[in-house]
């Protein structure tokens, strides 16, 4: 299957810092990428959807100020947790579509962080 | 999309089938089903997806009635890697740019 990298795997930040979270589609191209964020125990939430070379549409309730969505190219995408709290201590998912044939959307292995 | 319901939790003894059902009575004509799972603390996998037709491939089968208000996933010889949350969605067209949509699955936990 298609690969989506994630980087980092796991980050540990003090409160009111910034965590950039990069998105990677390996062997395929993606115009749109979308970010998702789980707690324990939770399933998965759409925070946002981004999409290459424009502004990233954002779902109710998620603060585009503090979620920065970057996707400056068809295999990158970025998110930036701006001044992190505890509170956004999550799994931060991403998932990108495949432009080509294949038209599926295939998951990264996820990001933990934890905002001391 | 048509919203899905699953029981929240199954087990299954390691080298049985695994029988995971969905329903999802207000589905329409142009949509599909999508099973995915979750390993604990991994991004969701990709298994299967269908129309009306029943799928099979290296992971699973997935038998979709033929009114399309229900489906189930099959595992048939489940082992202990397969213990994971399975998610079953709702979406139009496969060529669908829209996101998916993750309701509480049902966690599969295979015994020893």
């Amino acid at each position: 299957g298609a690969v989506v990298s994630q980087h980092p795997s796991r980050v540990i930040c003090k409160s009111g810092t910034s965590v950039k979270i990069e998105c990677r589609s390996l062997d395929f191209q993606a115009t749109t990428m979308f970010w998702y964020r789980q707690f324990p125990k939770k399933s998965l939430m759409l925070m946002a959807t981004s999409n290459e070379g424009s502004k990233a549409t954002y779902e109710q309730g998620v603060e585009k100020d503090k979620f920065l969505i970057n996707h400056a190219s068809l295999t990158l995408s970025t998110l930036t947790v701006t001044s992190a709290h505890p509170e956004d201590s999550s799994f931060y998912i991403c998932s990108a579509r495949d432009n080509g044939h294949r038209k599926e959307q295939f998951f990264g292995p996820g990001t933990r962080l934890t905002v001391l | 999309d048509a919203k899905t319901t699953q029981p929240p939790s199954m087990d299954c003894a390691e080298g049985r089938a695994a029988n995971l059902p969905c329903n999802h009575s207000t589905i329409s004509g142009n949509e599909y089903v999508y099973w995915y799972r979750q390993i604990h603390s991994q991004g969701p996998q990709y298994i299967i997806h269908g129309l009306k037709n029943n799928e099979t491939n290296e992971m699973a089968s997935l038998i979709i009635t033929e009114d399309r208000k229900s489906s189930t996933l099959i595992l048939p010889h489940a082992t202990l890697r397969d213990t994971a949350v399975y998610y079953c969605i709702v979406r139009p067209s496969s060529c669908s740019a829209r996101q998916l949509t993750f309701g509480s699955g049902t966690q599969l936990t295979v015994l020893p």
